[in-house]
C-alpha cells in the first residue's frame, strides 16, 4: 500500500531532550516536506526536501533539523525540544516538487513537551 | 500565493449536496485551485484541483467561473463520514515547497 508512514504516533517528552520522528514513504517521492498543525493557525511548513541532499527552510523552521540523505526518509529533528513545540506533526511527500496533484500526508505524530 | 477566504463552518444533512465556495480575488494566471480534506488528528487528503471551468472526479467537483476570482467545491449526496475540515488553496501548479493551508471549512453533517 502506498502510503506516508510516521513514528511515533504519540510522544510525550521533557524540555531539552533531543528527539527524532522519523517519516518514510514508499512511493519514490522525490519531494517530501514537514508541517506543524496547531489550533487556530493551520498548517504550517518547517521544512521542505526537492530530493536528496536537497533541503531548504518553510514558514517555520527553528527549533527543527532535518535530513535527506535516503529518497525514502525524511526525519524531522528537535536537538532541545521546548513547550512551544508542542502541536500536532504530519509529514507530506508527492512525486516531484512540480506535482500539483496533490501530496500524501502522514497520519500524525502528536508532540507534547513539558 | 493567493490569499483565500472561505466560511469558517457549515452544516448540512445526510443525503444533501453541499457546495463549499472559495473567494480569491488576487488569483493569479499560473495559479490552480487545490482542495484538500482533513479529519480529525489525521493528515490532509488531495480531493480535486483544476484551473477553468469544471473539473470533476469519483469524489467532488470544482465549479471554476470564467473570472477564477472565487470556486465552489460540490459534495453530491454527503454522509456523515463527509465530517471533515475542507481546504481550498490557490498558488502556481509547481508551488510544492509554498502549500499553505488557512483554517479551512469546518463541515458538520447531521443525520
Amino acid at each position: 500500500e502506498a502510503q506516508v508512514t510516521q513514528n511515533p504516533r504519540y510522544l510525550i517528552t521533557v524540555t531539552g531532550k533531543k528527539l527524532t520522528v522519523t517519516c518514510s514513504q514508499n512511493m519514490n517521492h522525490e519531494y517530501m516536506s514537514w508541517y506543524r498543525q496547531d489550533p487556530g493557525l493551520g498548517l504550517r511548513q518547517i521544512y521542505y526536501s526537492m530530493n536528496v541532499e536537497v533541503t531548504d527552510k518553510g514558514d517555520v523552521p527553528e527549533g527543527y533539523k532535518v535530513s535527506r540523505k535516503e529518497k525514502r526518509n525524511f526525519p524531522l529533528i528537535l536537538e532541545s525540544p521546548s513547550p512551544n513545540q508542542t502541536s500536532l506533526y504530519f509529514c507530506a511527500s508527492s512525486l516531484s516538487w512540480a506535482d500539483g496533484d496533490g501530496y500524501t500526508f502522514g497520519s500524525g505524530t502528536r508532540l507534547t513537551v513539558v | 500565493l493567493a490569499k483565500t477566504t472561505q466560511p469558517i463552518s457549515m452544516d448540512s444533512y445526510e443525503g444533501q449536496e453541499v457546495n463549499i465556495t472559495c473567494s480569491h480575488n488576487n488569483i493569479a494566471t499560473n495559479d490552480y485551485i487545490t482542495w484538500y480534506q482533513q479529519f480529525p488528528s489525521q493528515g490532509p487528503r488531495f480531493i480535486i484541483q483544476g484551473y477553468k471551468t469544471k473539473v470533476t472526479n469519483e469524489v467532488a467537483s470544482l465549479f471554476i467561473p470564467a473570472d477564477r476570482k472565487s470556486s465552489t467545491l460540490s459534495l453530491p449526496r454527503v454522509s456523515l463520514s463527509d465530517t471533515a475540515v475542507y481546504y481550498c488553496l490557490v498558488g502556481p501548479y509547481n508551488a510544492g515547497n509554498m502549500l499553505t493551508f488557512g483554517g479551512g471549512t469546518r463541515l458538520m453533517v447531521k443525520p
